[in-house]
């Protein structure tokens, strides 16, 4: 159980363009989902935290017109970025909190984003 | 962001040699969780610890919530290859989770 998914795997853009990425939780309801992003050899960096049917709480020094948010269901939270730069390129990975699981978060796979 | 400081940074161990890193905080936490992550991966729970002084195991695994809720620790016996990794402690407070900054695990055959 506490199956975490992440879509897509890997995606590589130009420069300009927006990405979304989809985390879904496959075998429970998350009310609370959280983005991170990782950096080479470093630990998980928070971007923001998601509950279903509000806006999302970003983390200092994350721009939330850059990086869109939306929670329409207890399943599936969207992390969509916006005119995206070579800086941006990065591992994000989004995690769901079970409503029962206290602070437990269970992790997707990933999404490996490259913008060229 | 704040980290909890976990130790050691990196290991390179024998096949079969048990294993021991831990995380220290200066921050009480309500729950400990130990994740494994390998890469390209997300990370994967391997313990959740949730009471003060609780001692957990999951196969090869053991981990414990210290009596101060500052700090935790987990164990690896008889280590395999397949083992190798980085692993991560989070301290969980207020929904939130603050995290190690991982210990990679290098397992020589």
């Amino acid at each position: 159980g506490a199956v975490v998914s992440q879509h897509p795997s890997r995606v590589i853009c130009k420069s300009g363009t927006s990405v979304k990425i989809e985390c879904r939780s496959l075998d429970f309801q998350a009310t609370t989902m959280f983005w991170y992003r990782q950096f080479p050899k470093q630990s998980l960096m928070l971007m923001a935290t998601s509950n279903e049917g509000s806006k999302a709480t970003y983390e200092q020094g994350v721009e939330k017109d850059k990086f869109l948010i939306n929670h329409a269901s207890l399943t599936l939270s969207t992390l969509t970025v916006t005119s995206a730069h070579p800086e941006d390129s990065s591992f994000y990975i989004c995690s769901a909190r079970e409503g029962t699981s206290g602070e437990t978060q269970y992790f997707g796979p990933g999404t490996r984003l490259l913008v060229l | 962001g704040q980290q909890l400081n976990q130790s050691p940074q990196s290991m390179f161990i024998q096949e079969g040699e048990d294993v021991s890193m831990n995380c220290t905080s200066s921050s009480i936490f309500n729950t400990w969780l130990w994740y494994k992550q390998e890469p390209g991966e997300g990370p994967v729970l391997l313990i959740a610890l949730y009471k003060a002084g609780e001692l957990t195991s999951n196969g090869r695994l053991t981990a414990q919530f210290g009596i101060t809720r500052k700090d935790s620790f987990l164990n690896i016996s008889a280590s395999i290859p397949s083992d190798v990794g980085i692993y991560f402690c989070a301290g969980g407070a207020g929904n939130m989770l603050t995290f190690g900054g991982g210990t990679r695990l290098m397992v020589k055959p």
